[in-house]
């Protein structure tokens, strides 16, 4: 069942342009998580937010969450070429991962 | 330092035909997934497994079923392939963290199956 939405569907800048992604999901959770697909392969973990969390950073990452309004964002700032992605966010209850369908990013040189 | 090994990242079989996609992970983690991605979809949970010999369905096991005989390894099952299976299949593997009380994925580089 898919739960996360992620907003907007695609987002195209110019490289050193930050980005900004957002993902709205439905039900409680334990944490958020946000992962990379570059085309054609497998994801990759980046970031993981706390429900006690409200923000969190990892080098050129930042992760907000927002458990009432029951959303997060990923920003990537001063974004380069191989950033160029999709980013997934999966919520988690218990055990579960829950995924939303993602947001391509693409950077122009 | 490859963890998740997909054995196949590119498969063609025809409508019927069994097909295995296997998936060897070498971090000693309990848990494994195996997940189909379609375009808009997102990633969508066929089975996993918590342990060995065991497994749960998710939310999409019809036509397939899975096998997990060691630890490291599990076993996607197509018994008899069919055009709407043509898909990215992606195995994963986790361990429970307690610490952060989270799992958190660590994905094999998928395969591509095509049911002609």
């Amino acid at each position: 069942s898919q739960q996360g939405e992620e907003d907007p569907q695609a987002l195209s800048i110019q490289e050193g342009e930050n980005a900004t992604m957002n993902c709205s999901y439905k039900t409680s959770i334990n944490n958020l998580q946000w992962y990379r697909q570059n085309s054609g392969r497998g994801l990759v973990h980046l970031i993981l937010i706390r429900s006690n969390e409200r923000e969190k950073h990892s080098g050129r990452l930042r992760v907000t969450l927002d458990t009432s309004k029951k959303s997060s964002s990923l920003l990537i700032t001063a974004s380069r070429a191989a950033d160029t992605a999709s980013y997934f966010c999966a919520t988690a209850f218990n055990y579960q991962l829950i995924w939303g369908a993602g947001t391509k990013l693409i950077i122009k040189p | 330092d490859v963890k998740v090994t997909q054995s196949s990242r590119y498969l063609v079989k025809r409508t019927g035909e069994k097909v295995f996609l296997e998936c060897v992970q070498d971090m000693d983690h309990e848990n494994m997934f195996w997940y189909r991605q379609d375009p808009g979809l997102g990633l969508r949970l066929i089975y996993f497994s918590y342990d060995v010999k065991m497994k749960e369905k998710g939310d999409i096991p019809e036509g397939y079923s899975v096998s997990r005989e060691k630890k490291e390894r599990f076993s996607l099952i197509l018994e008899s392939a069919s055009t709407n299976q043509t898909s990215m299949y992606l195995c994963a593997s986790s361990l429970w963290d307690r610490v952060v009380g989270a799992n958190v994925l660590t994905f094999g580089a998928g395969s591509r199956l095509t049911v002609l």
